[in-house]
């Protein structure tokens, strides 16, 4: 079946760097990337997508690149702040499906 | 936020008694999901329902089933808790079948002694 990998599992990085988390995926067929932030004792929420018909795609300081041939994408965030921890889950959603399979996601912790 | 709740947000229970998790939404959304979230595994899909009466297993789907007979609740069950199923769980809704928002509930803390 679909299987989504993210790495790295935590990853710390000092207020003002970049942050960069990555994930695989296994089914070709997947069209849709969706990335979530999760504060702690919080629900998960989405922060940005992708289509696979788009290579990259940015908001602000977040941005998601997409490489089909590779079946990667990847989540950067610039200029971290303090607010930006939290845990981030990739996904994939299989085409022809309603299915949305997470990674196991990324404890982000940005040092002031 | 989608309307979305959960109910009960946190349950202690024995070994073996039955338990069922209720996800209700306001928003009228097709799709609804339900998630178990533990650490070092992510979120992971238990059962998902594309309809009223219309639900398929998810990737850890033995020994919880689902039931949707109106668009606005999703129920989870668990027939015979065991300890394994201690997890935060997550309901979920979308408007779009496979290329859009997923909203989520609170989450239900179940533990299961």
């Amino acid at each position: 079946g679909e299987n989504v990998e993210q790495h790295p599992s935590t990853l710390s990085v000092q207020e003002g760097d970049s942050a960069v988390i990555k994930c695989t995926y296994s089914d070709s067929a997947s069209n849709y990337f969706p990335w979530y932030k999760q504060e702690l004792g919080k629900r998960p929420q989405l922060i940005i997508d992708i289509r696979s018909n788009v290579g990259e795609k940015k908001d602000q300081r977040i941005a998601v690149t997409l490489n089909k041939t590779a079946k990667h994408f990847s989540l950067h965030i610039t200029e971290t702040q303090p607010e930006d921890s939290a845990v981030y889950f990739c996904a994939a959603s299989l085409a022809g499906t309603y299915k949305y399979i997470f990674g196991t996601g990324t404890r982000l912790k940005v040092l002031a | 936020d989608a309307g979305i709740t959960q109910s009960p947000r946190h349950k202690v229970t024995e070994t073996g008694t039955p338990v069922t998790l209720r996800c209700h939404q306001t928003e009228n959304h097709r799709y609804m999901y339900w998630y178990r979230q533990d650490p070092g595994h992510g979120l992971r899909l238990i059962h998902y329902s594309y309809g009223v009466k219309d639900t398929d297993k998810g990737e850890v789907s033995d020994g919880y089933s689902v039931s949707r007979s109106k668009t606005e609740d999703f129920l989870l069950t668990l027939e015979s808790a065991t300890s394994s199923q201690t997890s935060v769980y997550f309901c979920a809704t979308g408007k779009e079948s496979n290329t859009g928002e997923l909203f989520f509930g609170e989450g239900s803390r179940l533990t299961v002694l």
